[in-house]
């Protein structure tokens, strides 16, 4: 099955900086990578997703890059605010079912 | 609000007890996916339905757990025997066959003592 790995599994940023996060698959055949934001006791929330036939996309403030070839995606937030502290997971869709990375603990220090 | 809601969102129970949990997704909502999250971790793959069929089990769930989506609206998943490893929140998220976007409900915390 897919394996999917995601780093760093914390990361601390001042309020304003850029926050990226980086994920890697194993199976070429995933096509479709979600990120999803989870604040403390609340569910997974999709922030922004990718399809295989694209590079990058881009969402006000976050935006996503793929790289099929070296089969890693990363998220990037800008201008990094309180409100972005979360936990942040990637995932990867192969044969309709969904691998997720381990997290990121994102803190945004004001 | 995704529209995905589930029952109860918190769960105590003693080891050796059966649980069942329910998730309901909204009616356009035909794929529906039960995981399983414990802290620290992302979500695990459980189950996944299309309509009423149940497509998929993860090779890893033990044969104490069952999934059931009998009109292919809500789905419970049980725990029989429950352990205390069982504790963890369970997630549901449904979406559309076709559609990758998938949608979470807010999960049943299950506590095994």
């Amino acid at each position: 099955g897919e394996n999917v790995e995601q780093h760093p599994s914390t990361l601390s940023v001042q309020e304003g900086d850029s926050a990226v996060i980086k994920c890697t698959y194993s199976d070429s055949a995933s096509n479709y990578f979600p990120w999803y934001k989870q604040e403390l006791g609340k569910r997974p929330q999709l922030i922004i997703d990718i399809r295989s036939n694209v590079g990058e996309k881009k969402d006000q403030r976050i935006a996503v890059t793929l790289n099929k070839t070296a089969k890693h995606f990363s998220l990037h937030i800008t201008e990094t605010q309180p409100e972005d502290s979360a936990v942040y997971f990637c995932a990867a869709y192969d044969f309709n079912k969904f691998y997720f990375g381990s997290g990121t603990k994102l803190n945004v220090k004001p | 609000d995704t529209g995905v809601s589930q029952d109860p969102r918190h769960k105590i129970t003693k080891r050796g007890q059966n649980v069942t949990f329910r998730c309901d997704p909204i009616s356009e909502h035909n794929r529906l996916y039960w995981y399983r999250q414990t802290l620290g971790q992302g979500p695990e793959f459980l189950t996944y339905f299309q309509n009423e069929a149940q497509l998929e089990k993860s090779r890893l769930l033990s044969d104490r757990f069952s999934a059931e989506r009998p009109k292919g609206s809500f789905s419970t998943l049980e725990i029989q025997r429950t352990e205390q490893g069982d504790s963890a929140m369970y997630l549901c998220a449904a979406g559309l066959a076709g559609i990758y976007e998938q949608y979470f409900g807010p999960g049943t915390r299950l506590t095994v003592t």
